[in-house]
């Protein structure tokens, strides 16, 4: 079964700086995708960003990055210009070749002012 | 944004007492899923389904069963609610190919 590690504690970011966030992923297939998801507060899942695993490029969306290194098997989010309304958890998934969808234990991130 | 809804949204019940959770979506989506978020353990796949009537076990699939007929519907069944299932519960699903899944907005169930 494929694991995703999201090891870091919660994380302080001043506003206007970028942060990153660790992921890594252990899997065999050679066929995969990486979704990043933002939950604030409110409870709900908001989808962020996604990496197939033959993409060339890694992906941008906004202020959302996403840094993959697929020999290391690590696709790190990299937030930029921090802002307040950034305060939530954050979960790395992966999608294997089952699209058996799993997701991290998350990083908390809080953006202060 | 992707027609997906969960209910109830809250819940209460009593522990050994039957449980359904129900997942909808309108996009015919091919794949969905059930997950629980509890602190500290991120969301665990409980079971996912890939077509009407084929499902299959997650990580923390025991004490939980789900049925899909119909390709809008995943039901999620808990035969004899214990303490240990009080959770916040959320359904996904995704298309084929798709790069996103979409989540439901949740299910808060109190199992005393």
């Amino acid at each position: 079964a494929q694991k995703i590690t999201q090891t870091q504690p919660g994380m302080f970011v001043q506003e206007k700086e970028a942060v990153t966030l660790d992921c890594t992923y252990d899997t065999s297939d050679q066929s995969y995708g990486l979704f990043w998801y933002k939950q604030p507060s409110s409870g709900e899942m908001i989808f962020l960003i996604y990496q197939g695993s033959y993409d060339e490029q890694n992906a941008t969306e906004g202020r959302y990055s996403l840094n993959f290194q697929k020999a290391r098997k690590s696709a790190n989010l990299v937030i930029s210009a921090s802002q307040l309304g950034d305060s939530a958890m954050y979960f790395c998934a992966m999608n294997p070749e089952s699209n058996r969808l799993a997701f991290g234990k998350g990083n908390q991130v809080v953006v202060i002012p | 944004d992707a027609g997906i809804t969960q209910s109830p949204r809250h819940k209460v019940t009593e522990t050994g007492t039957p449980v359904t959770l129900r997942c909808h979506q309108t996009e015919n989506h091919r794949y969905m899923y059930w997950y629980r978020q509890d602190p500290g353990h991120g969301l665990r796949l409980i079971h996912y389904s890939y077509g009407v009537k084929d499902t299959d076990k997650g990580e923390v699939s025991d004490g939980y069963s789900v049925s899909r007929s119909k390709t809008e519907d995943f039901l999620l069944t808990l035969e004899s609610a214990t303490s240990s299932q009080t959770s916040v519960y959320f359904c996904a699903s995704r298309q084929q190919g798709a790069t996103e899944a979409f989540f439901g907005q949740g299910t808060r169930l109190t199992v005393v």
